[in-house]
């Protein structure tokens, strides 16, 4: 069966400080893979999106990239966070041509 | 611009009763749409799901339907249970297997 992971689940990080937060997905190959946030008050905001390795949509400017250096694993980062960056964070994966789409238990982030 | 929206931030229904969430999209592209339920501090989990060939589909007390014209779809609830108590989103995408869209959810609590 198919599992997502994705770490660290919490974390708390100053202004100016470099964000790192990384999933993998098991059990499948080839996933469309994607990075939503959802902060304090707001909906489900897709942050990145991507197709295959090396391939990567930014749905809005921010102060975050995303990159596939793999298959099944993607990476959330950033060079100097901000306080807006607050948030929690969810991973998904989905099947292409399917339209579920699998999110994992996602990451807090609190940035002080 | 808010291509889903559920404009209702919050729903409150005693148990045993019908529970209607509501969801409103704008883009006449979307095909597939989808609800998600989510628990504080974890992922969404998928409930169910409709394509745009449809106008309801079914499962246990949980069923959707679909008016294309009005560009609406609402997720029936019956009967409603403590248990359901959380946030549900609803998504769109274009095609199966494209990035799906969320609202900004719509907090149910269903009280004994």
């Amino acid at each position: 069966s198919q599992t997502i992971h994705q770490w660290p689940a919490t974390l708390v990080q100053p202004v100016g400080s470099p964000l790192s937060l990384e999933c993998t997905v098991e059990g499948t190959s080839n996933p469309n893979l994607y990075w939503y946030r959802q902060a304090a008050g707001r909906g489900l905001q897709l942050l990145f999106y991507s197709v295959g390795i090396g391939q990567i949509s930014s749905e809005v400017p921010q102060n975050l990239s995303a990159s596939r250096p793999q298959d099944r694993q993607f990476i959330l980062s950033s060079k100097k966070l901000l306080l807006s960056d607050s948030g929690f964070y969810l991973c998904a994966w989905s099947v292409k041509a399917v339209d579920t789409i699998y999110f994992g238990e996602g990451s807090w982030l609190t940035v002080v | 611009d808010q291509q889903v929206k559920q404009n209702s931030p919050s729903l409150s229904v005693q148990e045993g009763r019908i529970s209607i969430l509501n969801c409103d999209y704008t883009n006449s592209m979307f095909d597939y749409f989808l609800w998600y339920k989510k628990y504080p501090a974890e992922g969404p989990t998928f409930l169910i799901s409709i394509s745009s060939i449809k106008d309801k589909n079914e499962d246990g007390r949980f069923t959707v339907f679909l008016n294309k014209s009005a560009k609406h779809l609402s997720l029936h609830i019956v009967p409603s249970q403590p248990g359901d108590s959380a946030v549900y989103f609803c998504a769109a995408s274009e095609y199966q297997g494209g990035k799906l869209i969320f609202g900004q959810g719509t907090e149910l609590s269903v009280k004994p």
